[in-house]
């Protein structure tokens, strides 16, 4: 998974509470993004960031912050968690070449 | 075949056939296509990108052609092995507008291959 892990890799919290998940690379990549995977929608992006503390929305960002205050962490924050937030996350890397490598991804149940 | 952003096709095939997969893009502005593999519960996993400027290129049993003209995109897999079991999805990055450099992705295909 090309120096990338997530953790935790499995959750199960509460509808209300605050949840971060947690992006680490050893590949010193500049580009780092939080993806949410759901069956019929495949891959959307939530936020993605461009380098410490540069970071900006991605298509399903409502409901969700980020933080990068280290070229190798980007977290993402579920500030109250929802039902709807029921998924698989997947953070991605890439430098200025353009691919993106994955992580393992986390699955996130909501109840 | 796929298509971005809509239903999940499969593909089923013996061991030892090639397979192809499709894909159409809709973004006539992306300058740069990827092809990712995703075994369950894994990471997608990068195949093989081209970009715009091409319409072929291959890799290590893999090759990726693309069509401008159609805006098409397709996978092509010799001598599918039963590894190469998987969901497979193309991506597609966009090269102009507010959305630069995001990628956007397919659904993807589901490759079945049998013993």
């Amino acid at each position: 998974d090309a120096g990338i892990t997530q953790s935790p890799r499995h959750k199960v919290t509460e509808t209300g509470t605050p949840v971060t998940l947690r992006c680490h690379q050893t590949e010193n990549h500049r580009y780092m993004y939080w993806y949410r995977q759901d069956p019929g929608h495949g891959l959307r992006l939530i936020h993605y960031s461009y380098g410490v503390k540069d970071t900006d929305k991605g298509e399903v960002s409502d409901g969700y912050s980020v933080s990068r205050s280290k070229t190798e962490d980007f977290l993402l924050t579920l500030e109250s968690a929802t039902s709807s937030q029921t998924s698989v996350y997947f953070c991605a890397i890439s430098d200025e070449r353009y691919e993106q490598y994955f992580g393992p991804g986390t699955r996130l149940t909501v109840t | 075949g796929e298509s971005v952003g809509l239903h999940l096709p499969t593909l089923s095939v013996q061991e030892g056939d090639n397979s192809i997969i499709n894909c159409a893009y809709s973004n006539s502005a992306s300058d740069y296509f990827i092809w990712y593999k995703q075994e369950s519960g894994k990471g997608p996993q990068f195949i093989i990108d081209i970009r715009s400027n091409m319409d072929k290129r291959q890799g290590q049993r893999v090759t990726v052609l693309l069509n401008k003209t159609v805006k098409h995109l397709s996978l092509q897999i010799a001598a599918t092995q039963p590894g190469d079991s998987a969901v497979y999805f193309c991506a597609e990055r966009n090269a102009g507008g507010t959305s630069y450099g995001k990628l956007t992705f397919g659904q993807g295909t589901i490759l079945t291959v049998h013993p």
